[in-house]
């Protein structure tokens, strides 16, 4: 019963570099989405994919890129790391948008930019 | 723009005292408010989920509660345990394009002290 699986735990970039944060859900998942959560500031929306092929932006959306090809796998891509991408970052997927759907997340990957 | 606050910060307690824990938002067009807890270097576990017609939700020794009309949610942990010491974080549920926004708070750190 793995849930929402995210990848790596840990990552440290230099500035100026690429990667992309893996996500995957097993629970058949519609909706899904990637948070950054910085110290004392709440987690901040960056993107979001309400079902395969259709992503939209959060709060937060620049310096970063996202692709949802599959039900299951969110991918997230980060161009040209800066400092201020240094954060953790959680995925979470839920089934639908009802009143009574309720978020899952991953455990996150903690980003250094240096 | 919803905003979601948390109040207290932080809060430390002797084991068996029953608390509560506060979130207040400012848009009351909500689906849902979910409460949160998290673990040091973990992702966010869902504790209780009140949808917008609902006003209060059980499980175990915690009780939400939910006042849409003034923006406010209530978190109570009865005999609290040292296994309670975490992060509580609340989040409201809104429409947002095709699917819903969830927005945060801040946090409330819990020690519960032996």
């Amino acid at each position: 019963n793995a849930g929402v699986t995210q990848t790596p735990k840990f990552r440290i970039l230099k500035i100026g570099q690429s990667m992309t944060l893996q996500c995957a859900q097993d629970m058949n998942h519609n909706y899904m989405y990637w948070y950054r959560q910085d110290p004392g500031m709440g987690l901040k929306l960056i993107y979001y994919s309400v079902g395969a092929g259709i992503t939209d932006k959060g709060e937060v959306p620049n310096g970063y890129n996202v692709s949802r090809s599959t039900t299951e796998d969110f991918p997230l891509r980060l161009e040209l790391a800066a400092p201020s991408q240094t954060s953790v970052y959680f995925c979470a997927s839920s089934y639908s948008d009802s009143y009574d759907s309720p978020l899952h997340f991953g455990n996150g990957t903690r980003l250094t930019v240096t | 723009k919803q905003e979601v606050t948390q109040i207290p910060a932080a809060l430390s307690v002797p084991e068996g005292e029953n608390l509560v824990l506060n979130c207040s938002f400012t848009d009351s067009a909500i689906y849902n408010l979910q409460w949160f807890r998290q673990d040091p270097g973990k992702g966010l576990t869902s504790l209780l989920l009140i949808q917008s017609s609902q006003r209060e939700q059980t499980s175990g020794r915690l009780n939400a509660s939910l006042d849409k009309s003034s923006g406010r949610s209530t978190l109570y942990i009865a005999a609290s345990q040292p296994g309670d010491s975490a992060t509580y974080l609340c989040a409201v549920s809104e429409p947002k394009g095709g699917g819903q926004n969830f927005v945060f708070g801040p946090g409330t750190r819990l020690s519960v002290l032996p």
